[in-house]
């Protein structure tokens, strides 16, 4: 059964640099049946598609957010990571990893998620 | 850019059945957009109800069931009950990769 956890600094100031980590147990991020994926959701607000990244490195991004994110892999940590650049307070949210599985695109395993709040 | 509908609110009896829909702002939905459901309680993660339409998440009881009814992907609880009062988001594949969830719809059972 796979497992995602998720782990970064819970504040972060404006116009700084979002860096969260997803640690994934009980199975491989090399498997090439899934995407992993990033989702937020903001306080009060419906989840949000960040964006996704296979095994290989392709990565797809929410077109809203593209100018400022990446999602890479680190794959001898087991581990795939997302960076949000220039945040502002409206970047404030709870932000989840899960995973894409690719025979029937269900977007399950979710992470407890992690609040990251943008202040000063 | 693609948006996904949901109705804001809906209210149910014990024991009633409520169907919410999940549409797009410009098209159908059709089972190649993978419709999927997902329920949340304040405070949790949201748990998948239903992917590909109509695929009932292990654990998930029957009277949870999706399907497609007309243009638009419905998420249908039967003998509705009270710990199925929260919030109810749809999500949907628009293809090239990108996933575009619904706004959510808050059951109220009364």
């Amino acid at each position: 059964q796979l497992q995602l956890q998720e782990s970064g600094p819970g504040l972060v100031k404006p116009s700084e640099t979002l860096s969260l980590t997803c640690t994934v147990s009980g199975g491989s991020i090399s498997n090439s049946i899934y995407y992993w994926v990033w989702i937020r959701q903001p306080p009060g607000k419906g989840p949000e598609w960040i964006g996704s990244i296979y095994y290989s490195g392709t990565t797809f991004y929410n077109p809203s957010l593209k100018s400022r994110v990446t999602i890479s892999m680190a794959m001898s940590k087991n581990q795939f990571s997302l960076q949000l650049n220039s945040v502002t307070a409206a970047d404030t949210a709870v932000y989840y990893c899960t995973k894409d599985s690719l025979a029937n695109r269900n977007l399950d395993s979710w992470g407890q998620g992690t609040l990251v709040t943008v202040s000063s | 850019q693609t948006v996904v509908t949901q109705e804001p609110s809906f209210s149910v009896s014990p024991g009633g059945t409520v169907t919410l829909t999940c549409g797009l702002s410009s098209g159908s939905v059709s089972p190649t957009y993978y419709p999927g459901w997902y329920q949340q309680t304040p405070g949790q993660a949201p748990r998948t109800l239903i992917y590909s339409t109509n695929i009932r998440s292990s654990g998930v009881p029957d009277r949870f069931s999706g399907s497609i009814l007309g243009n638009k992907a419905a998420l249908t609880i039967t003998g509705a009950q009270a710990d199925d009062e929260c919030d109810y988001y749809c999500v949907l594949y628009v293809g090239s990769g990108i996933w575009v969830f619904g706004g959510g719809t808050k059951v109220t059972v009364l």
